[in-house]
């Protein structure tokens, strides 16, 4: 059982530079998310995802883009890295969204660093 | 505006006792969940409340007072490996997760 897999663990890029961080999950989970983690902050959502073929926005979706073709996969993709964008960025996922305790699984952490 | 509030840091002893608070002010409240996160790891679900009062799970216990916009995490029989970050999140009327900073708790023998 693999949970939440994410890569790479470790990125640089140079400022201009585009990337995708890739996020797949084996539980067949209906609700996908990335977040954002930066020293003093709490976790903030960038963009999630109730299903396939569905996206939407949280609260820093500026300059990333993602999508949903598959129940399985949510990639995030960086268009045109900035130093501002230098931080942990988690993907998640829960069986679904809504009320309850749908508790969130996490990948392991993509570290970023923009030059 | 939306706002979780926990202390920055924390330190306790071995075998002690620790309370970690959380405040909240959000637009609605569908629940309130605290995670584990070890240094450099993912974050973990430890709890979730979303009725007043207590929920207890082995060593650890969380409280909720929606009233007072107030939880605690409590950990008893504290060991080393306690030594992490502790993060409160608020469900929010839109279903949504509002975040706390965490709070840095530091183990000492």
């Amino acid at each position: 059982n693999a949970g939440v897999t994410q890569t790479p663990k470790f990125q640089v890029l140079k400022t201009g530079q585009s990337m995708t961080l890739q996020c797949a999950q084996d539980m067949n989970h209906e609700y996908m998310s990335w977040y954002r983690q930066d020293p003093g902050m709490g976790l903030r959502l960038i963009h999630y995802s109730v299903g396939a073929g569905i996206t939407d926005q949280g609260e820093v979706p500026n300059g990333y883009n993602v999508s949903r073709s598959t129940t399985e996969d949510f990639p995030l993709r960086l268009l045109s890295a900035a130093p501002s964008q230098t931080s942990v960025y988690f993907c998640a996922s829960s069986y679904q969204a809504g009320s309850g305790a749908n508790v969130l699984t996490f990948g392991a952490g993509s570290r970023l660093t923009v030059l | 505006g939306q706002n979780i509030d926990q202390p920055t840091e924390m330190t306790a002893t071995e075998g002690a006792i620790v309370q970690i608070n959380c405040t909240y002010q959000t637009s609605g409240f569908n629940g309130l969940f605290w995670y584990q996160q070890h240094a450099g790891e993912a974050p973990t679900f430890l709890s979730y409340n979303v009725l007043d009062g207590l929920e207890e799970k082995g060593r650890f216990s969380s409280f909720l007072s929606r009233s007072k916009g107030y939880s605690y995490l409590l950990l008893k029989e504290l060991q080393m490996k306690d030594s992490a970050s502790y993060l409160c999140a608020v469900k929010d009327s839109n279903y949504q997760l509002i975040w706390g900073a965490g709070t840095k708790l530091i183990i000492k023998p």
